[in-house]
């Protein structure tokens, strides 16, 4: 199975500041069959982008996702206080699909 | 809008058995595949099971496999996921999670019903 890795594991900044996620394949994800989810204590996980770089609808365009092959990265332009949650990476190139292990975004 | 509610959550023993469901609302549900996501205690999201909206196909988990047993009614737009032979490592929030197609990415999630198996 394709197995993800996210760096980094945790992410201190503060609202305003750019954040940039960073979930690496350890094989090649062809047709960017990969999705990125925002998830909140005691909430559902929300899905943010899908195939690599598109954002899911109602998802703010501070949100956006890039990368290829084994490299991907999801960028958040400009926190907002909403954006401290954990993130995670997910392929569906090949089953099983496969999750990261997340990164978590805290307050600086 | 689109929801679904987990309920059927609890805790139970080793080597017991649990019976989780998904009520969805807001779609078709019949179109949809639908599937289970865990989240252990400390760890990531893991993809547990899934069944195709069409023909009813299921897929497992090498961890499940054997021992869970996911059904879906369309009738009732309800989704279950029947857990036997349970394990402390089968301790987790579980989420029912839709996608267009399996092996897709989840586009509809629920709050999640959390599964504790102590003695």
């Amino acid at each position: 199975e394709i197995v993800l890795t996210q760096s980094p594991g945790t992410l201190s900044l503060s609202p305003g500041e750019r954040a940039t996620l960073s979930c690496r394949a350890s094989q090649s994800v062809s047709g960017s069959y990969l999705a990125w989810y925002q998830h909140k204590p005691g909430q559902a996980p929300r899905l943010l982008i899908y195939d690599a770089a598109f954002r899911a609808t109602g998802v703010p365009d501070r949100f956006s996702g890039i990368g290829s092959g084994t490299d991907f990265t999801l960028t958040i332009s400009r926190l907002e206080p909403e954006d401290f949650a954990v993130y995670y990476c997910q392929q569906y190139e090949s089953s099983p699909g496969t999750f990261g292990q997340g990164t978590k975004l805290e307050i600086k | 809008e689109v929801q679904l509610l987990e309920s059927g959550g609890g805790l139970v023993q080793p080597g017991g058995s649990l019976r989780l469901s998904c009520v969805a609302s807001g779609f078709t549900f019949r179109n949809y595949a639908m599937n289970w996501v865990r989240r252990a205690p400390g760890k990531g999201l893991e993809w547990v099971s899934g069944i195709s909206g069409s023909d009813g196909s299921t897929y497992y988990a090498d961890s499940v496999r054997g021992r869970f047993t996911i059904s879906r009614d369309n009738s009732k737009n309800t989704l279950y996921l029947q857990m036997n032979s349970l394990r402390a490592d089968d301790t987790a929030v579980y989420y029912c999670a839709g996608s267009g197609w399996l092996l897709y990415y989840f586009d509809t999630w629920g709050q999640g019903t959390l599964v504790t198996v102590s003695s």
